[in-house]
């Protein structure tokens, strides 16, 4: 069955300090790859994503993600954490459905970051 | 331009009754998908809905259906409420062939 790992469940960092997260999805098809943020109290939002391409991917905020297809890994880093990064973070995989043009998410558990001033 | 929206945002209900969850996807979005999010979990694919019709389905129990119309918003029902069913069900929305899901900000249910 697909699955998505996120081996971190809990992190704690200094401001300044460089992030990474790490995220492993077992499947064996075409895959695209999406790091969300949920903020204290907001919904789920963006980060970034993985279609093809370049597997160094920037987004917003300051964050890169790299796919390593050998690996079947799709880590998240930062290289200066702020406060305000603190929330919840999730790693998502798109596993396509047996109807063109149809697909779900599959998300992995979450890893949530507290960042201290 | 709006995105998704969710109604209601809290909602408490007892066991054995049925629930019904809306929402309204960011303008211009054809395709509506639902997600169960319990406690401390990722989010968990429930089905999506495309042109009126449930195209995929996760792992739920038929208790959990689904309605699209045709201006594209959507409704979850849950018969038969659970303690276990209790979690924030999120609704995303996307255009058909385009994998990038804009979330609402969720419905918060509790049964109790």
């Amino acid at each position: 069955a697909q699955s998505v790992s996120q081996h971190n469940h809990h992190v704690i960092l200094s401001e300044a300090a460089s992030l990474e997260l790490g995220c492993n999805y077992s499947y064996g098809g075409t895959v695209n790859l999406f790091w969300y943020v949920q903020y204290p109290g907001q919904h789920l939002q963006l980060l970034l994503k993985y279609f093809s391409g370049d597997p160094l991917v920037k987004g917003i905020k300051g964050f890169e993600a790299e796919f390593i297809k050998s690996k079947f890994s799709f880590n998240l880093r930062k290289p200066s954490v702020q406060w305000s990064d603190t929330a919840e973070y999730f790693c998502a995989v798109t596993v396509l459905g047996s109807t063109s043009g149809t697909y779900k998410y599959i998300f992995g558990t979450g890893t949530r970051l507290k960042v201290l001033a | 331009d709006a995105g998704v929206t969710q109604s209601p945002t809290h909602l408490i209900k007892t066991r054995g009754q049925q629930v019904t969850l809306r929402c309204s996807p960011k303008s211009g979005h054809d395709t509506v998908s639902w997600y169960q999010q319990a406690l401390g979990q990722g989010p968990q694919f429930i089905f999506q809905y495309y042109e009126e019709e449930e195209r995929q389905r996760g792992n739920f129990p038929d208790r959990f259906s689904g309605h699209q119309f045709p201006n594209y918003s959507s409704e979850l029902n849950v018969n038969a409420l659970l303690l276990g069913d209790s979690a924030l069900y999120l609704c995303a929305s996307s255009l058909i062939y385009d994998y990038e899901q804009y979330f609402g900000p969720g419905t918060r249910l509790t049964v109790t």
